[in-house]
């Protein structure tokens, strides 16, 4: 068990650029999450997968926003058409079961310039 | 929407000593988890101590106690004999125990540790 991976761990793009964003959970975990961090403020909650249904979107979750979790495995975000204010750490976290405590990754950091 | 507010956006405590970190948060649900979580520098969100709303007696893990109050809506967090190691951002966060799918997070207390 390595834990929940993320990669990049940074990523700066140009604004306008298409990025994806790839998350593996703990292999026994079923659910996954993503949230989006900016500074000074906590995580805030974007979408959730049980296996490969994603079953819930946050409205901060727009139209230029889309995730996959393909086979229940791993994840991928992207994001088209990067704008300023997508700049954040982007992290992922997974559990087995809703009534157990996520693990987070340790996050993607990107940079729109 | 539930919303959690931590009032101390920085905190410092001497090595040794015992610190409390404010939390309080609003819900009309009576069924609900309430965490703290740990954010180092290597940015990793790591679970200090969660407590389960129906449950009166205050969770504790080692070093790491809560002080629930549920009329209050209040879930503080002391940590003892402060370490080194202990200094990070703080977050305070709420889960729905009916939906469970999210979590709300406050905005974090940065805790500095003096040695």
């Amino acid at each position: 068990d390595t834990g929940v991976s993320q990669d990049p761990r940074h990523k700066i793009t140009k604004r306008g650029q298409n990025v994806t964003f790839r998350c593996d959970p703990i292999s026994e975990h079923n659910r996954l999450y993503w949230y989006r961090q900016t500074l000074g403020q906590g995580p805030e909650f974007l979408t959730y997968f049980q296996n490969e249904a994603q079953l819930e979107k946050s409205r901060l979750l727009s139209d230029r926003f889309s995730a996959e979790r393909p086979k229940g495995s791993f994840s991928t975000l992207e994001i088209q058409r990067t704008e300023q204010g997508d700049s954040a750490m982007y992290l992922c976290a997974s559990s087995q079961g809703w009534n157990y405590g996520y693990t987070f990754g340790s996050g993607t950091r990107l940079t729109v310039v | 929407a539930q919303t959690v507010t931590q009032s101390q956006p920085e905190m410092s405590v001497q090595e040794a000593e015992t610190v409390t970190l404010s939390c309080t948060y609003d819900t009309s649900e009576s069924d609900y988890y309430l965490f703290w979580y740990k954010q180092p520098p290597s940015r990793q969100m790591i679970l200090v101590i969660r407590q389960e709303a129906y449950k009166q007696q205050n969770a504790t893990e080692n070093r790491f106690s809560v002080n629930f109050q549920k009329a209050a809506k209040s879930f503080s967090l002391k940590i003892s004999d402060s370490q080194l190691g202990d200094a990070a951002m703080y977050f305070c966060a709420y889960r729905s125990a009916r939906t469970g799918n999210q979590f709300y997070f406050g905005t974090g207390t940065s805790l500095t540790v003096i040695p």
